[in-house]
């Protein structure tokens, strides 16, 4: 069974930074592309930031360009998020999800920042 | 970038009975290798999102049979033969064609 499990998420202020994380088990990690997707409180779904599965290539939105990194660890079936220059507009529950059509999602973890 | 555009945004349905979805992508989705990658996902209240629909067509596992999507290029659908209680919602629409992936805005799919 496919399990994804976000975590890092908190209180941030505005212009600081956080790192997410995303635990997966069930697959084998390193054969998939990755994503973080986010979703800000009562809207949509906002695609972030995507990383192959080798970790050579990542592509970002054009809002997080230079602020945000996307990078992952096969050795540790882990994939992260460093966010930096954060503004308030970044405030949302963040997913991480398998493979460019979104086959499978974790629970998300929360970002909110405010002074 | 590629714009989804989803109708209706509200959809009131009675149990029992269909539903229905369109999508509408500013630009072809098929993809080089040929393939159109159009999804379909669901959000229930409170949970994550879930795929229900790869490439237009393909039930992803454990998916119901009463969802189905077609379509091709520019437009497509995602139909419910019979909606349950269990399928209220916000459904999206989303390309992986072309980065950034992009999202329609959502259909919120009500019990009348």
């Amino acid at each position: 069974e496919v399990q994804l499990l976000e975590s890092g998420g908190g209180l941030a202020q505005p212009g600081g930074s956080l790192r997410l994380s995303c635990a997966a088990s069930g697959f084998t990690f390193s054969n998939y592309a990755m994503n973080w997707v986010r979703q800000a409180p009562g809207k949509g779904l906002e695609w972030v930031s995507r990383i192959s599965g080798g970790g050579y290539s990542s592509n970002y939105t054009d809002s997080v360009k230079g602020r945000f990194t996307i990078t992952r660890d096969n050795s540790k079936n882990t994939l992260y998020l460093q966010m930096s220059s954060l503004r308030a507009e970044d405030t949302a529950i963040y997913y991480c999800a398998k493979q460019d059509q979104m086959m499978d999602w974790g629970q998300g973890t929360l970002v909110t920042v405010s002074s | 970038d590629i714009v989804m555009t989803q109708t209706p945004l509200s959809s009131p349905v009675t149990l029992g009975q269909p539903a229905s979805i369109s999508c509408r992508s500013s630009q072809s989705l098929v993809y080089s290798d040929g393939n159109t990658y159009l999804s379909w996902l669901q959000q229930r209240p409170g949970q994550p999102p879930r795929l229900l629909i790869y490439q237009i067509s393909n039930r992803f596992s454990g998916v119901p049979d009463r969802f189905s999507g077609s379509g091709a290029g520019t437009d497509f659908t995602l139909k419910i033969s019979r909606v349950e209680a269990e399928d209220v919602g916000v459904y999206y629409c989303m390309q992986a064609t072309q980065f950034p992936l992009t999202f329609g805005q959502g259909t919120k799919l009500e019990i009348e």
